[in-house]
């Protein structure tokens, strides 16, 4: 069963960029899956950012796809994200996940403000 | 993007009762050349992750109870709790997967 685990600062001052890493375990991220972001403000509901394969490929949500870099170290089993030009709006728990949300890290809170 | 409306946005439910939730999709998300539909369910109790439910609109995921269950194809689809126990409080999302992904806006189930 592959467990997933976010990591990265809980605080991000606005303007500035939202950086946050997965580390994949218990399997390989060079398999024939892709890799997920989705975030959830307080009390609200769950928001796809975007996704990565293990070769490099992205899809993105339109809504944040200027602001919004997935990549991936598989050398590390990991992969990543960063959200640019952060807003109070950004705060949320962000999750990763495989195959947008056959397996789901427990997520982790990222809070934008000065 | 697909767009995916869920309802209700809430639903109070005695225990054994059925729950049942709704989910639109903006456009169909069934793919023709395999018949399946791009459709999932997660449950999402508080202060955890979501959890995969259902799969291709109707396919159980491995561990979860045959009380729940999936069905619909196209645009329209239905989660059921046959009977409803009182661990099923939980939110409940529809996710389309056949263009990126985008989920409903979750439907609160409580017991009444």
């Amino acid at each position: 069963q592959v467990q997933l685990q976010e990591s990265g600062p809980g605080l991000v001052k606005p303007s500035g960029t939202l950086s946050l890493t997965c580390d994949v375990s218990g399997g390989s991220i060079s398999t024939n899956n892709w890799w997920s972001w989705v975030r959830q403000p307080p009390g609200k509901g769950l928001e796809w950012i975007g996704e990565i394969f293990h070769g490099g490929s992205t899809n993105y949500n339109p809504s944040l796809k200027s602001r919004v870099t997935i990549s991936v170290d598989t050398s590390k089993n990991q992969f990543s994200l960063k959200l640019n030009s952060v807003t109070a709006a950004d705060t949320a728990m962000y999750y990763c996940a495989k195959d947008g949300g056959v397996n789901w890290g427990q997520g982790t809170l990222v809070t934008v403000s000065s | 993007d697909i767009v995916m409306t869920q309802s209700p946005d809430s639903l109070a439910v005695s225990l054994g009762e059925r729950a049942t939730i709704n989910c639109k999709s903006s456009q169909s998300v069934l793919y023709t050349s395999s018949n399946k539909n791009y459709l999932a369910w997660y449950q999402q109790k508080p202060g955890q992750p979501p959890k995969l439910l259902i799969y291709w609109a109707s396919i159980r995921e491995s561990g979860v109870p045959d009380r729940f269950s999936g069905s619909g194809s196209g645009t329209d689809f239905t989660l059921t709790i046959s009977s409803l126990q009182a661990e099923d409080v939980a939110v409940y999302y529809c996710q389309q997967y056949y263009s990126t992904r985008t989920f409903g806006q979750g439907t609160k189930v409580e017991i009444k």
